[in-house]
């Protein structure tokens, strides 16, 4: 089955400044990328996500990069602010007729003032 | 709200009881998911509805049964369960599996 990785763990990054977070997976064939965002005590929520035929979507300060060659996929943050700090997770839908998704870890976002 | 809704928000159970856990969407999604979402572990996937129809189980022991009587409501049926099945307990819907999930606020579930 599908093999997704996720890293850091944790992120902790200044107000302001920019955060990068990169999963890894396994399936040549998976054909769709989400990131959600899950604050404590609350529920998974979709931020951005992307497909395998586009290599970047953007949307004001989150953006989302695919290198379908090297099977890697990065949610960048620009311009971080506190109301950011969260677990993000990333998810891959593998191709071959899956029909769930796969799950990152969690990167465990830290904005320090 | 985001439009799916679980029911109970917690639940204390025995390892002997039979309890069941309730999802309802009112988005007009055809698939509908559930997730187990433990410590230190990224969510897993346990089990796909597609138009009703039950298109995946992964490996989900039998003591969780699942049961979709339509494409609005979800249920996880529960029974004999054991200490390290508690968690939280995510149900998701999506328009088909093209799409991402709109998930509700799950069910913290522990069992003693």
């Amino acid at each position: 089955g599908e093999n997704v990785e996720q890293h850091p763990s944790t992120l902790s990054v200044q107000e302001g400044d920019s955060a990068v977070i990169k999963c890894t997976y396994s399936d040549s064939a998976s054909n769709y990328f989400p990131w959600y965002k899950q604050e404590l005590g609350k529920r998974p929520q979709l931020i951005i996500d992307i497909r395998s035929n586009v290599g970047e979507k953007k949307d004001q300060r989150i953006a989302v990069t695919l290198n379908k060659t090297a099977k890697h996929f990065s949610l960048h943050i620009t311009e971080t602010q506190p109301e950011d700090s969260a677990v993000y997770f990333c998810a891959v839908r593998s191709g071959g007729g899956a029909d769930g998704l796969t799950f990152g870890k969690g990167t465990h976002l830290i904005i320090q003032p | 709200e985001t439009g799916v809704t679980q029911t109970p928000r917690h639940l204390v159970m025995g390892m002997t009881n039979k309890k069941s856990l309730k999802c309802e969407q009112h988005l007009g999604h055809n698939a509908m998911y559930w997730y187990k979402q433990s410590a230190k572990k990224p969510l897993e996937l346990m089990f796909v509805y597609n138009f009703k129809e039950q298109t995946e189980n992964n490996s989900v022991p039998s003591r969780f049964s699942p049961e979709c009587p339509n494409s609005s409501h979800l249920f996880l049926h529960l029974h004999t369960l054991q200490p390290e099945d508690s968690a939280l307990y995510l149900c998701a819907s999506s328009p088909d599996r093209h799409y991402g999930y709109t998930f509700g606020s799950g069910t913290r579930l522990t069992v003693v």
